[in-house]
């Protein structure tokens, strides 16, 4: 069974860092597009970052370049994102998720990992 | 930048009702569109995958169909667990990227 399980989220002071993790299990994470989606509180699902499997490849939102992070640890099946300079927009709902046979779409979700953007 | 555009915003129906929800796309997206359902503290599921391919698990009541800008998803007869908010996305190759629509709430 595919898990993927965010930690790290909390509560930080705008300007601030944090960093947030994602283990992986039950599928081969060296084989996978591995990708962070976010939610803010009443709006709907933006992608945030994307990382290839050799992390040859890496993307971001627009909203995030420059101050967003990903990486990912093969050896350890663990996803990450560093998050600096943090502002209220960025505020929201983390999810970890995993693409499927293609690129082109996500397959597996995480349940999430809250970050709160305030002072 | 490609553009997806879902509408109704809101739909309301009852159950065993059909409900058609559209996704317009900025331009043509070939067949590379794929649909969430995401219920409130719940993780989004994939329904459907490159337009119209039902992801395991899914019941046959959803379908999906078309290609290049024009995208539907049918619910064929609403049961009470399908209400909740769908969106449709994107895969662009360059940027490389993903959007996604701005999402159809589903109500009873």
């Amino acid at each position: 069974e595919v898990q993927l399980v965010e930690s790290g989220g909390g509560l930080v002071k705008p300007g601030g860092s944090l960093k947030l993790s994602c283990a992986a299990s039950g599928f081969t994470f060296t084989s996978y597009t591995m990708n962070w989606v976010r939610q803010a509180p009443g709006k709907g699902l933006e992608w945030v970052s994307s990382v290839s499997p050799s992390s040859g490849d890496i993307y971001y939102a627009d909203s995030v370049k420059g101050r967003f992070t990903i990486s990912r640890d093969n050896a350890k099946n663990s996803l990450f994102l560093q998050m600096n300079s943090l502002s209220a927009d960025d505020t929201a709902l983390y999810y970890c998720v995993r693409v499927g046979a293609t690129r082109d779409y996500f397959e597996y979700w995480g349940q999430g990992t809250l970050v709160t953007v305030s002072s | 930048e490609i553009v997806l555009t879902q509408s109704p915003a809101t739909l309301s129906l009852s159950p065993g009702e059909r409900a058609t929800l559209s996704c317009r796309a900025s331009q043509s997206v070939r067949s590379s569109l794929a649909w969430y359902q995401h219920k409130p503290g719940q993780a989004p599921r994939l329904l459907i995958y490159e337009a119209s391919n039902r992801a395991a698990g899914i019941p046959a009541r959803f379908s999906g169909s078309g290609s290049g800008p024009d995208f539907t998803l049918t619910i064929s007869s609403l049961e009470p667990e399908d209400f909740a908010v769908y969106y449709c996305q994107h895969r662009t190759n360059w940027p490389p990227m993903y959007t996604f629509g701005q999402g159809t709430k589903l109500e009873i």
